[in-house]
This record gives C-alpha cells, structure tokens and sequence, in this order.
C-alpha cells in the first residue's frame, strides 16, 4: 500500500540555524513527491515538488528538498530557519494512475525561536 | 483569480441534521478533490472527482456524498451529521494530464462541529 510517513509530530530549531523536517515513502513506481505548508487557520500552500532528474529540489521561501531513492526519503530543508516558518509541514506522495490523488503524512510542527 | 472557494467557513451542526458544503474554482481545473483534516491524522481524502460528471470514492466516503454537474463546483454533502464527522474539511482542485504531476490547490477549509 501507498503511504507517507513524518517520523517527527514536532521539531524545535532556534532562528538562524538550519532546518530539516523528515518524510519517508513507500510507493510502488516512480514516485512524485510534494511538500505543503499550512499557517494557522488557512489552507495547504504548495512549497515544491520532486517529478524527475536532479534529486534537490528548490521551492518558495528559500525551501528546499533532497529526494534519496535508496533510502525512500524526501527530507525537507533550509539553511537558516525563519521565526515566521514556524507552521505545519505536510509531505505528500501521488499515487500512479488514481486520479491524481496525494496521500498526506500526518504532519510535522515546525516551531522556530528567536 | 479568486483560486478554490469553500463557503461556509464554520458550522455547528446537530447529530442527525445535514448540510452541504461549497466548493467552486475559477482555474478551470480538471480534478477536484475533499479532504477531512484531524489533528494528528493528517489529510484524507473523502471523494475526488477526474471531471464533469465522474466521481470517486475516497479513503473515508462513508456519511458523504458529491457530485460534479460542472468544471467549477464540487460540493460535498453530509447526511445525517455524527459526531465523528467533527473536522476540518479542504476542498481542492489539480489541472492534470497525463503523466499527473500537477499540484494541487487548496482552499481555506471549512471547520464543522457536530453536536
């Protein structure tokens, strides 16, 4: 079965430090990869997306994320945490031929402090 | 473009009544997708819909319905509301061909409570 895994419900990371929020896969066929971000009370906001090609992907906000197909992982970073990139992180996986359909991970808490 | 509309954006419901939540877009988007959101649980998804017409089961479909008379609109419909269905509930749309790598858009959501 198709599913995505965030080991980490919260990670904690002072301002100005580098930042990473773990996601791990398990998708038969090539998979295509998307990380959401959701401030308080809003909508899901894409962040970028893995397709094809270079496994280090570059997204809005200074975002970025390495695809690692041997260790099925898509691990979400940034060189230099921001207080206002304190959110819920959401990685997703498509599945391959139903309906464009993503499954979602359960989330992880990013809290950045000053 | 106004994106993915959800109306209304709270409701508090009493077990047994029903409702109809709105959904429309203005991206002429093919697909169009609900979602419940619980804490701790993530996104699942209820139904989707590939286009005008079609529509899918979802990976929790029971106590929903949709349907699709348009590209625009989506809405989803609760019957006999339970307390289980207490949520957060995302509309979302996708331009997809093909090979589906397309993201998807997501609108503000719509809290329900159901007492």
């Amino acid at each position: 079965a198709q599913s995505v895994a965030q080991p980490e419900d919260q990670v904690n990371v002072a301002e100005g430090n580098p930042l990473t929020v773990k996601c791990t896969y398990s998708v038969s066929g090539n998979p295509y990869l998307f990380w959401y971000v959701q401030y308080p009370n809003r909508g899901l906001q894409f962040l970028l997306k893995y397709i094809t090609g270079d496994n280090l992907v570059k997204g809005s906000y200074g975002f970025e994320a390495e695809f690692n197909k041997s260790q099925t992982s898509f691990h979400l970073k940034k060189p230099s945490a921001l207080v206002s990139d304190s959110a819920l992180y959401f990685c997703a996986v498509r599945v391959p031929n139903q309906g464009g359909k993503l499954i979602f991970g359960q989330g992880t808490e990013l809290s950045v402090k000053p | 473009n106004a994106g993915v509309t959800q109306t209304p954006k709270f409701r508090i419901l009493k077990i047994g009544q029903s409702m109809t939540l709105q959904c429309t877009q203005d991206m002429n988007h093919n697909y169009m997708y609900w979602y419940r959101q619980d804490p701790g649980m993530g996104l699942k998804l209820i139904y989707y819909s590939v286009g005008a017409g079609i529509t899918d089961k979802g990976e929790v479909p029971n106590g929903y319905n949709v349907s699709r008379s348009t590209t625009e609109d989506f809405p989803l419909r609760l019957e006999l509301a339970a307390p289980s269905q207490t949520s957060v509930y995302f509309c979302a749309s996708s331009f997809l061909t093909g090979r589906n790598t397309g993201e998807l858009f997501f609108g503000e959501g719509s809290r329900l409570t159901v007492l």
